[in-house]
């Protein structure tokens, strides 16, 4: 039981280049979510689903688009990167809306 | 406006000297708070849900507690690989963005135990 991954670890993209990020979860979840952290920010919901077909924004969407074609896979694209979002992502997954959420490990992004 | 703050911003500590770590808010409807552990380069892990004022929860040596403005993470003779930064995060009975109730993430405290 993996519970949730994240590929890639690290990331370095140019501005304007675009790229996908990972998460699977093995815990037959419905809920999964993204969120980017920031120093001095903290944590902040960028998209989420409520099960396969089902997304909806969070408090920052902008700049990225979800996908969620199964219940395992919850891809987050990136469509032109900018600067601004340089973070490291979490996906986040749970078995309903509002219970306890599960963690991956997280990828680092830099955008240049 | 909803909010959480965290204090102390970093605590260090010795081994065996315990300690407390305190989550503040304020939220219109309070739904439960949670307490979540965070190490270096990796995600939070949950580790306690309170929902109403006078409740505590305990994990080894750890035990949570709630008031209606605060909450307290009691840490008791720390140990070395108690070191990770503590987040608290509120979640409101009010819907946010999308149809989720709001969860508002403090910025967490780090805290250092030193043998």
């Amino acid at each position: 039981n993996a519970g949730v991954t994240q590929t890639p670890k690290f990331q370095v993209l140019k501005t304007g280049q675009s790229m996908t990020l990972q998460c699977a979860q093995d815990m037959n979840h419905e809920y999964m979510s993204w969120y980017r952290q920031d120093p001095g920010m903290g944590l902040r919901l960028i998209h989420y689903s409520v099960g396969a077909g089902i997304t909806d924004q969070g408090e920052v969407p902008n700049g990225y688009n979800v996908s969620r074609s199964t219940t395992e896979d919850f891809p987050l694209r990136l469509l032109s990167a900018a600067p601004s979002q340089t973070s490291v992502y979490f996906c986040a997954s749970s078995r309903e809306r509002e219970e306890t959420q599960y963690f991956g490990p997280g990828t680092r992004l830099l955008v240049l | 406006e909803d909010q959480v703050t965290q204090s102390p911003e970093a605590l260090r500590l010795q081994e065996g000297e315990s300690s407390s770590l305190n989550c503040s808010y304020t939220v219109s409807g309070l739904r439960g708070l949670f307490w979540y552990r965070q190490d270096p380069g990796k995600g939070p892990e949950f580790l306690f849900t309170l929902y109403s004022a006078g409740e505590e929860k305990e994990k080894e040596r750890l035990k949570a507690t709630l008031t209606k403005k605060e909450s307290f993470l009691h840490i008791t003779a720390p140990k070395p690989e108690d070191s990770a930064t503590y987040l608290c995060a509120v979640q409101s009975v009010f819907f946010g963005a999308g149809n989720n109730r709001k969860l508002i993430w403090g910025l967490g405290t780090s805290l250092a135990v030193n043998p």
